[in-house]
């Protein structure tokens, strides 16, 4: 596609459930990367894959959060027994190369936990 | 904890007037980046500085980073509505991270 493409869109999930975030980030990008976006915040950062390699998971909150990229494309975000703090905007992006250079984001998605 | 930190956090200004918002941060940083985003939407790249010193213009906005390449800051002259928005600052170091973000606010 175009641009980075995420889903679902908005995701309202009761507390305790497992949700799954999709991005599909520009065809031939290497680097991948997740965001966390409070209300009134900036994106916090979650975690960087280049290819399929996760090289860096340092900013994931809790065990609770897991993501992966098997094939270096498409990723996913999954976070397992949501708790109402994990309500925010996730957020995708891909670059290039590197992981220094700029940044294509998606719309994310909103997730609220009830 | 935000290794970048913005202020203003908050900024509501007058149509035509000139405003400055800062980011700041203890580290080197072998780039840094702005941004801009609007409600529902991903940031949207606007500039990237890399050299200690450098100034970048764009339209009305000026850009300028730290010597130290470790601050930087956002001039916008003559602000227009269309300006309203949340603007990042964003640090590379191999990965990128995000301040907090200043919101604008140009009222007509």
């Amino acid at each position: 596609g175009a641009g980075v493409s995420q889903s679902p869109r908005y995701k309202v999930a009761k507390r305790g459930q497992d949700v799954a975030l999709r991005c599909d980030p520009i065809s031939g990008h290497v680097s991948l990367f997740w965001y966390q976006q409070a209300l009134g915040q900036g994106p916090e950062f979650l975690t960087y894959f280049q290819n399929e390699a996760q090289l860096d998971k340092s900013g994931l909150p809790s065990d609770r959060f897991f993501a992966e990229r098997p094939e270096g494309s498409v990723s996913t975000l999954k976070i397992q027994r949501t708790q109402q703090e994990d309500s925010a905007v996730y957020l995708c992006a891909s670059s290039p190369t590197g992981g220094d250079e700029k940044l294509f984001f998606g719309s994310g998605t909103q997730l609220s936990v009830l | 904890t935000q290794l970048l930190e913005q202020s203003p956090q908050f900024l509501s200004i007058q149509e035509g007037e000139n405003l400055t918002v800062y980011c700041n941060s203890s580290s080197v940083f072998s780039s840094l980046q702005w941004y801009r985003q609007e409600p529902g939407e991903g940031p949207v790249l606007l500039v990237t500085v890399v050299t200690g010193g450098e100034v970048k213009k764009l339209k009305r906005l000026t850009f300028q980073f730290g010597d130290a390449r470790k601050d930087s800051s956002l001039h916008i002259t003559a602000a227009q509505p269309g300006d309203t928005g949340l603007y990042l600052c964003a640090g590379a170091n191999n990965d990128m991270r995000f301040g907090a973000g200043t919101r604008l606010t140009v009222k007509p």
